[in-house]
């Protein structure tokens, strides 16, 4: 049974430092592996998706890596600001569509 | 723009009623779901599509109704069944096996029951 488990379950920084968000899970034989944010109140936005045949993928001041064989993902954050404070969520699919969730990293950046 | 329009953002609900939440996609997803979020929780499954005229349960589907007649369509009935409505109802659609189940969520609304 696949399971995901984040650590830290929260984390505050101050503003401008460089920052490691982890994202572990049990089944190696995964699809892909997807980080979203969430702000209060609000809906989940993706931020980056990972197929199973790739190690990483970078948008902007994020990155996100892949190692299957470890059952690990991390996301980079680069110099990061106040308006990156949210909840951060990472997922893997069941082969059925279905998404398991972590129960994410909730990142505060001070300014 | 492509994406997830949920309606309405906010929606009250006296006891005994049935209230209908709206979905609607532009992105041509063939999959569709519904997720229930509690404060400080993590998100629960409550039905999801993966083709049209077709749906299955999730995790928590008691008190709750599907339907799923147009691709862009899946709209969620909470009804007079579901003893604790009170949450954030979060729509989502999915690329497919082939495309790497890439998720779209909308923005989500809150119900409340008074």
């Amino acid at each position: 049974k696949q399971e995901v488990t984040q650590i830290p379950a929260a984390l505050s920084v101050p503003e401008g430092e460089n920052l490691v968000l982890n994202c572990s899970f049990t089944d190696s034989a995964i699809y892909n592996l997807q980080w979203f944010r969430q702000d209060p109140g609000k809906g989940l936005t993706s931020l980056l998706l990972i197929q199973s045949s790739q190690r990483e993928q970078t948008s902007g001041r994020l990155n996100a890596s892949l190692d299957k064989s470890s059952g690990r993902s991390t996301l980079y954050i680069a110099a990061s600001q106040p308006g990156d404070s949210a909840t951060y969520l990472c997922a893997v699919p069941r082969s059925n569509y279905q998404l398991i969730w972590g129960a994410g990293t909730k990142l505060i950046i001070k300014p | 723009d492509g994406g997830i329009t949920q309606s309405p953002k906010y929606l009250f609900r006296k006891e005994g009623q049935n209230v209908t939440l709206s979905c609607e996609q532009n992105l041509n997803h063939d999959a569709m779901y519904w997720y229930r979020q509690d404060p400080g929780q993590g998100l629960r499954l409550i039905y999801y599509s993966q083709i049209v005229n077709d749906f299955q349960k999730g995790d928590i589907a008691e008190g709750y109704s599907v339907s799923r007649e147009k691709k862009e369509s899946f709209p969620l009935t909470v009804t007079s069944a579901q003893k604790n409505p009170t949450a954030f109802y979060l729509c989502a659609s999915s690329t497919g096996q082939e495309e790497g189940y890439g998720y779209t969520f909308g923005s989500g609304t809150r119900l409340t029951v008074v």
